[in-house]
């Protein structure tokens, strides 16, 4: 079964610096990867979206990679801002299923 | 992105009673819809697939006459959880992908938060 991890799980930084959220799964046979962001007491919001064939996406601030072999997968934030304060969530999509990971908690501090 | 809806966002009720909660993709036809039942500061649980027109496929441990998954069309799909406790209470959030299947993106709906007294 798939299993997906997500360090740290919690995270604080000042407004401005650019910060780097890792996910992790240990079965690499996947279709893609998604990354996701909620806010507290709402739905998921998807972010990216990876193809197993690709290696990396970008969306204005972020930045997901994506090394399939290593079973890995990264979501750069540039310029942190107070609004990106929420809680991150990856996705490993195999077929029909996805796991989810446990989300890192991210607090941009003004 | 494309759009989910869920409705409502938010139900108590008392114990024994059922709640129905529906989702629908608003802007296009969702072929697989999935149920997901999230306790406070975890993760995401999945507890059931449904794909139009047949039965649903529950997640081992989760009881399929407790909750009771309809997916009659493409963009409407309906959790009902049956006889509610206070255990039962809890965030619930659908989601559904669209035609392109295996590699299509997931969209989630908003959650419904339901709360047994």
């Amino acid at each position: 079964k798939q299993e997906v991890t997500q360090i740290p799980a919690a995270l604080s930084v000042p407004e401005g610096e650019n910060l780097v959220l890792n996910c992790s799964f240990t079965d690499s046979a996947i279709y893609n990867l998604q990354w996701f962001r909620q806010d507290p007491g709402k739905g998921l919001t998807s972010l990216l979206l990876i193809q197993s064939s690709q290696r990396e996406q970008t969306s204005g601030r972020l930045n997901a990679s994506l090394d399939k072999s290593s079973g890995r997968s990264t979501l750069y934030i540039a310029a942190s801002q107070p609004g990106d304060s929420a809680t991150y969530l990856c996705a490993v999509g195999t077929g029909n299923q996805f796991y989810f990971g446990t989300g890192t908690s991210l607090t941009v501090i003004p | 992105g494309a759009v989910v809806s869920q409705h409502p966002s938010w139900v108590i009720c008392k114990s024994g009673t059922s709640v129905k909660i529906e989702c629908r993709s608003l802007d296009f036809q969702a072929t697989t819809m999935f149920w997901y039942r999230q306790f406070p500061k975890q993760s995401l649980m999945l507890m059931a697939t449904s794909n139009e027109g047949s039965k649903a496929t529950y997640e081992q441990g989760v009881e399929k006459d407790k909750f009771l998954i309809n997916h009659a069309s493409l963009t409407l799909s309906t959790l009902t959880v049956t006889s509610a406790h206070p255990e039962d209470s809890s965030f619930y959030i659908c989601s559904a992908r669209g035609e392109r299947a295996v590699t299509g993106e997931l969209f989630f709906g908003e959650g419904s938060r339901l709360t047994v007294l």
